[in-house]
């Protein structure tokens, strides 16, 4: 049973516009979530990340929301441009320190200009 | 500056056959993790290496996957008696330890014939 469902798997915006991608998860052991995104035929590169004691983080145009009660996580990419076009992947960590990840199965995002 | 490096790039092995995949983690990386992905999936956790220690092994699929890490630097995985089903994209993470993200490299594909 996945721990970590990402229900959309594309979306099309477009460009200047805003990118919201959406995340559940099951485990409320879970204490850190990040978003990776990846281009094809290369691995997944780090985006943006939030602990599970807060419920928001912004790095410029990346804002990962956190909505523990609901188990719910999003990532606004405002405004969205073409190069943001990829998969992005949620990613949870379970409590402790050996920072292996659980991954949902990714939506592709295309920005269109 | 230089990050997780993976070789080789693409493998093709006939069933039956053993594979050899190295990963080359960023220098000073104390973890570093083994992620296989399938098509149209997120990463799914293989292994955990501490240094040259292993502490996680619980997502190695049988007992024909071995992994290692010597020297607790470069890191070897190997799959013996190749199945089709083993098909996939090998992908090898490093961090700092703890909160800090894994960097993940480009991966291996494995093709299985």
């Amino acid at each position: 049973d996945q721990q970590v469902k990402q229900n959309s798997p594309s979306l099309s915006v477009q460009e200047g516009r805003i990118s919201i991608l959406n995340c559940d998860y099951t485990n409320s052991m879970f204490d850190y979530f990040l978003w990776y995104k990846k281009y094809p035929a290369e691995g997944p590169t780090f985006l943006i990340s939030i602990s599970s004691i807060k419920d928001k983080n912004e790095d410029g145009r990346f804002t990962v929301f956190l909505n523990k009660s609901a188990k719910h996580l999003s990532l606004h990419i405002v405004p969205s441009q073409p190069g943001d076009s990829a998969v992005y992947f949620c990613a949870a960590r379970g409590g402790g320190s050996q920072g292996n990840l659980i991954f949902g199965k990714g939506t592709k995002l295309s920005v269109k200009p | 500056g230089a990050g997780v490096s993976q070789s080789p790039r693409y493998k093709v092995a006939k069933r039956g056959q053993d594979v050899a995949l190295r990963c080359d983690p960023i220098s000073g990386h104390v973890s570093l993790f083994w992620y296989q992905q399938a098509l149209g999936q997120g990463p799914e956790f293989l292994t955990y290496f501490q240094n040259e220690a292993q502490l996680d092994k619980s997502g190695l699929p049988s007992d024909r996957f071995f992994a290692e890490r010597p020297e607790g630097s470069v890191s070897t995985l190997k799959i013996q008696r190749t199945q089709q089903e083993d098909s996939a994209v090998y992908l090898c993470a490093s961090s700092l330890g703890g909160s800090s993200p894994l960097h993940f490299g480009n991966g291996t594909r494995l093709t299985v014939t």
